[in-house]
């Protein structure tokens, strides 16, 4: 069935510098890619998505880019804050509705 | 707009014990989900309804756990006999279908079991 591999799985920046979270899925049917932050103690919560009708989208310092050729969707977080700081899913919704995870990536803002 | 809503928040036992865990999703949202998310690691799906009926259970142990919702709306997941291995957090979701493809999932605060 549809994987979604999501690298790294620990990214530690500088506060103020750009982080950048890499996905790739199998199934080339697979038409929505949302991504999830996750604080400790806490549920996901969605903080952008993007179609497969969609190259880029960009929400304040968020950017997301798909590639649907090479099957692959990246998170950038620009100009990174200490709140910035906590767990972020990648998923992939293939042609069954069904959303597959990723692994995860902690993000570890350093001052 | 209310949430997801999940109770309880808690949840200790020991082995062999069973629970039940209740989930109210977001009204007018006619999916919803079970996801499993043991520690230090991304959520797990469990089990997810379309209105009343079981879209996919097949990742739910069936021999120890069983999911329904009867109406439409509420669910209960339920494992009976739980297991040390059965420690996680139980997150409950849902979204909007309504036969446009796949839109965004909503999460409740989540049920955090602990299995002595």
């Amino acid at each position: 069935g549809e994987q979604v591999e999501q690298l790294p799985s620990i990214l530690r920046v500088q506060e103020g510098s750009s982080a950048s979270i890499n996905c790739s899925y199998e199934d080339s049917a697979s038409n929505y890619f949302p991504w999830y932050k996750q604080e400790p103690g806490e549920n996901p919560k969605l903080i952008i998505d993007i179609r497969s009708n969609m190259e880029r989208k960009q929400i304040q310092e968020l950017i997301v880019l798909l590639d649907k050729k090479a099957k692959r969707f990246s998170l950038h977080i620009t100009d990174t804050q200490p709140g910035d700081s906590a767990m972020y899913f990648c998923a992939a919704s293939g042609g069954n509705y069904q959303l597959i995870w990723g692994s995860g990536t902690k993000l570890i803002i350093k001052p | 707009e209310a949430g997801v809503t999940q109770s309880p928040r808690y949840a200790v036992l020991q082995e062999g014990q069973a629970v039940s865990f209740w989930c109210d999703p977001i009204s007018g949202h006619d999916t919803l989900y079970w996801y499993q998310q043991p520690r230090d690691q991304g959520p797990q799906l469990l089990v997810y309804f379309r209105d009343e009926a079981v879209i996919d259970n097949s990742q739910l142990p069936s021999d120890r756990f069983s999911a329904v919702r009867p109406k439409g709306t509420n669910s209960t997941l339920k494992i009976q006999s739980a297991k040390q291995g059965d420690t996680a957090t139980y997150l409950c979701a849902s979204s909007f279908y309504g036969g446009h493809g796949q839109n965004t999932l909503y999460f409740g605060a989540g049920t955090r079991l602990s299995v002595l």
